[in-house]
């Protein structure tokens, strides 16, 4: 089946825009994560989201950054007034509701932003 | 210091040889995952462990939870193996990652 799927795959913007990146978790996967890796250093968590429960966001660098997930799959990370430092490649992650039975996590392909 | 820590951060091997990738943690957790980065930037979930050892082909992960520690194991590596393997403990419902260990496997 149709792994996660992340868009756009490459956002250039200029420093102060807004952004909308946007993971479609796989189908029936109750749990999303969204992560960055910035130039040359590890994978830092964002936020996750677990089915109805508030989401997990103590991950998120800044109040700039909020996420939003709707019906329980489509997730949005959204960037306000972006900084160069934002630059860097937001991945998407998503994984199946019976964490004891599997807990692996599906990733998506990333979506490159470049902050100019 | 790092919740964790990879060793080596570079690897360089002959094709064929047999590789070891160690992670220590220093939190509390409840599973652990090896992640594998392509130069392309893809990732894939190789393992996750919560304890003793897996195996799928010729990858091996193993874990002691009382020591907080994990190795990865690849045996008659390939060029192909060439990636970043990331150790990623599971703390509540969240990964913490380690820096990576970059491999690259020569004919």
């Amino acid at each position: 089946g149709a792994g996660v799927s992340q868009s756009p795959s490459n956002k250039v913007t200029e420093k102060g825009k807004d952004v909308e990146l946007r993971c479609d978790p796989i189908s029936g996967h109750t749990a999303l994560y969204w992560y960055r890796q910035s130039l040359g250093q590890g994978l830092e968590f964002l936020i996750y989201f677990q089915g109805n429960s508030a989401p997990d966001k103590s991950g998120l660098p800044s109040d700039r950054f909020s996420a939003e997930r709707t019906g329980g799959s489509v997730s949005t990370l959204t960037i306000q007034r972006t900084q160069q430092e934002d630059s860097a490649v937001y991945l998407c992650a998503s994984s199946p509701p019976y964490w004891g039975a599997d807990g692996t996590q599906y990733f998506g392909p990333g979506t490159r932003l470049t902050v100019l | 210091k790092n919740e964790v820590e990879q060793s080596p951060q570079n690897l360089t091997a002959q094709e064929g040889e047999f590789i070891t990738i160690n992670c220590s943690y220093s939190v509390g957790i409840s599973a652990l995952h090896w992640l594998q980065q392509h130069p392309g930037g893809g990732i894939v979930s190789l393992f996750m462990l919560s304890s003793g050892k897996k195996k799928h082909g010729r990858l091996i992960a193993t874990i002691n939870i009382q020591e907080k520690h994990s190795s990865l194991h690849i045996t008659a590596s390939h060029p192909r193996d060439s990636a970043v393997y990331i150790c990623a403990p599971h703390n509540t419902d969240k990964l913490i990652f380690g820096t990576g260990t970059r491999l690259q496997v020569f004919p």
